[in-house]
């Protein structure tokens, strides 16, 4: 059964403080690992990750994946009260080209106090 | 581009009633997803359209939920009996068929259903 493991569930920190979150992944027929961002209901996309050790960077936030060890880190410097939020990892899979599906960790819920 | 719409936003409803959800794809996208979200969980996969046929409802609890997506556009999920453990964020999304962009998948804002 395809699985998608994140930690932590909950990280409380302050408000300029550095933090990683972890995905695990154990899936058949990967194609790629996206972060989302929940803040109130509906995901939204922050990377797509496709192949291990290339960086991907988008202001304060940052992701990198090692398809070898099965893993995503999602790093957030500088962190401000807007980065309070649920961090989800998902990861694609499929047969078929086109019709993927994303199988979603648990989450992390990110509080930053200010 | 418009978004995923759904509707309704809110709903709740007495166990054992019965409750339709909807959803309006991204113009173009063949592929429309429906997601079950508990609250401390992450989005669970309930059903998979590729156009309007089914590709996977392997995860779908086919005694009481019900999909169909007519004409390969909008889409209808239905719960029938609903149960207390149905509570949940229903999440719709879509995705181009011959996915390329790197972008994911666009979500609608979601359902959240209240079974008491």
């Amino acid at each position: 059964e395809d699985k998608v493991v994140q930690s932590p569930l909950s990280l409380v920190v302050h408000e300029g403080d550095t933090v990683t979150l972890n995905c695990s992944y154990e899936v058949t027929n990967f194609r790629s690992l996206l972060w989302y961002k929940q803040e109130k209901k509906a995901p939204t996309f922050l990377f797509m990750l496709t192949s291990s050790g290339i960086e991907k960077k988008s202001g304060r936030l940052s992701s990198i994946l090692d398809k070898k060890e099965l893993f995503s880190i999602l790093n957030i410097t500088a962190t401000q009260t807007g980065d309070s939020a649920i961090y989800l990892c998902a990861v694609a899979n499929g047969t078929i080209q086109g019709a993927q599906k994303l199988v979603f960790g648990q989450g992390t819920r990110l509080t930053i106090n200010p | 581009e418009a978004g995923v719409a759904q509707s309704p936003r809110y709903k709740i409803i007495e166990k054992r009633q019965s409750v339709a959800f909807w959803c309006n794809p991204i113009s173009g996208h063949a592929t429309l997803y429906w997601y079950q979200q508990i609250l401390g969980q992450g989005p669970k996969l309930l059903i998979q359209f590729q156009n309007n046929g089914v590709v996977d409802d392997s995860q779908l609890p086919k005694d009481r939920f019900s999909a169909e997506r007519l004409k390969g556009v909008d889409s209808t999920l239905k719960i029938q009996p609903a149960k207390l453990e149905d509570s949940a964020v229903y999440l719709c999304a879509s995705s181009p068929f011959f996915y390329r962009g790197n972008y994911g998948y666009t979500f609608g804002s979601g359902t959240r259903l209240t079974v008491v």
